[in-house]
């Protein structure tokens, strides 16, 4: 039973445009959400989160909102860049908890193209 | 800047043999976990340790033990390997325990044959 899901394995977008990545949870006990960034042959890495208090944060290119009645968040990414193309993980967990309470999404595989 | 260190990158393993993963880092970190993940699938959580001499489980230990007697080093190790152990891993580090703060490793990838 997976409690964070991304129901797109991946998306394509053209440079300049908005890529929105979505993300849809089941477990109402979470209140903190985070996106990683994955790149083929690295490791994950942080790249924004929002706590449940909010339904936006930005920094710089990327927006993430939160839709706690739905469930459902999603990352947006304007405009995008070619150097934007990797796998986006969805993570959430009760509280702002490290990686001992982190629930994962399966990942969307984003493509820019120039 | 070395950060969080694994080796090896890939290996190949007959089922049955076992082996250790290493990592190591270098940021003082409390903090350590051992993630895998299988295809299509998020990160699983295998074990995790919150400071020397101290581990606990995760979500999908069976088949892994763990160690953490320095601060910078956290092998997992795989006892009589099986072919649904096939997977990516990472390591990670974090000073916090704040998700914003975790830092993972490059990856090894296992092959179970």
């Amino acid at each position: 039973d997976q409690q964070v899901k991304q129901n797109s394995p991946s998306l394509s977008v053209q440079e300049g445009r908005i890529s929105i990545l979505n993300c849809d949870y089941t477990n109402s006990m979470f209140d903190y959400f985070l996106w990683y960034k994955k790149y083929p042959a690295e490791g994950p890495t942080f790249l924004i989160s929002i706590s449940s208090i909010k339904d936006k944060n930005e920094d710089g290119r990327f927006t993430v909102f939160l839709n706690k009645s739905a469930k459902h968040l999603s990352l947006h990414i304007v405009p995008s860049q070619p150097g934007d193309s990797a796998v986006y993980f969805c993570a959430a967990s009760e509280a702002n908890n490290a990686g001992n309470m982190l629930t994962f999404g399966g990942g969307t595989r984003l493509m820019v193209k120039p | 800047n070395a950060g969080v260190t694994q080796t090896p990158k890939f290996r190949i393993l007959k089922i049955g043999q076992s082996m250790t993963l290493q990592c190591t880092q270098d940021m003082n970190h409390n903090y350590m976990y051992w993630y895998r993940q299988d295809p299509g699938m998020g990160l699983k959580l295998i074990y995790y340790s919150v400071g020397a001499g101290i581990t606990d489980k995760g979500e999908v230990p069976n088949g892994y033990n763990v160690s953490r007697t320095t601060t910078e080093d956290f092998p997992l190790r795989l006892e009589l390997a099986a072919p649904s152990q096939t997977s990516v891993y990472f390591c990670a580090s974090s000073r916090y325990l704040i998700g914003d703060t975790i830092y993972f490793g490059e990856g090894s990838w296992l092959t179970v044959v």
